[in-house]
């Protein structure tokens, strides 16, 4: 089973605070993807990372794919409450066909 | 709209009493799949489902059964449910395992 450990677990954060959540494995993955979920809902999708090294930004969050393609971050800049959720990452590694997901970090931004 | 329909949202049932739980996906996706996700142990892999009548055990199967007759519907079945089933069950749909996967709204299963 390939494991992808997410740090911290649990963030509270007060609004406009910067913050990073961490993925990492000592697999490589294909690709690793991050969602958010919120209570009560299932995840959602917000970003998949393929290529060594990539960057990608979807407004104030910042995705970085590691060079070795074992490790990712997001950054999120100038949090709001709206960013409150379980962030989780996943991936595809090897030649399986499981997706395995991290155990996520629970971000809580107090206003 | 595209989407990931689960039934039931809640269910409370007692021990050994078979129970199934549908999931249907409207997207004409390949690949989907069963997680149940529990507090400190995130999401896991239940079974997961290539294609029609191509499924596979996840990380987590013991107790579970699932079929792929037809490309939209993946049930799962709970044979004699015990009390370590209760969870949060989440069916998930996709192109294929890399790409976005498409969650249902949970089913919320409580085994006494």
């Amino acid at each position: 089973t390939q494991l992808l450990e997410q740090s911290p677990q649990f963030l509270s954060i007060q609004e406009g605070e910067n913050l990073t959540v961490y993925c990492n494995s000592s697999s490589v993955f294909s690709s690793l993807q991050w969602y958010r979920q919120e209570p009560g809902e299932g995840p959602v999708l917000l970003v998949t990372v393929v290529t060594g090294g990539e960057v990608k930004k979807l407004k104030r969050l910042t995705f970085q794919f590691g060079d070795a393609r074992k490790d990712s971050s997001l950054h999120i800049t100038a949090a709001q409450p709206g960013d409150t959720g379980l962030y989780l990452c996943a991936g595809v590694g090897g030649s399986n066909y499981k997706l395995t997901f991290g155990k996520g970090t629970l971000l809580t931004v107090n206003p | 709209e595209a989407q990931v329909t689960q039934n039931p949202r809640y269910l409370i049932t007692v021990t050994g009493k078979k129970l199934t739980v549908t999931c249907s996906q409207n997207m004409n996706h390949e690949y989907m799949s069963w997680y149940r996700q529990d507090p400190g142990l995130g999401l896991r892999q239940i079974y997961y489902s290539m294609n029609v009548e191509v499924t596979d055990k996840g990380d987590v199967p013991e107790g579970y059964k699932v079929s792929r007759k037809e490309k939209r519907n993946f049930p799962l079945i709970l044979e004699s449910p015990s009390p370590n089933q209760t969870s949060l069950y989440f069916c998930a749909s996709s192109f294929a395992p890399n790409t976005e996967a498409f969650f249902g709204q949970g089913t919320r299963l409580t085994v006494v």
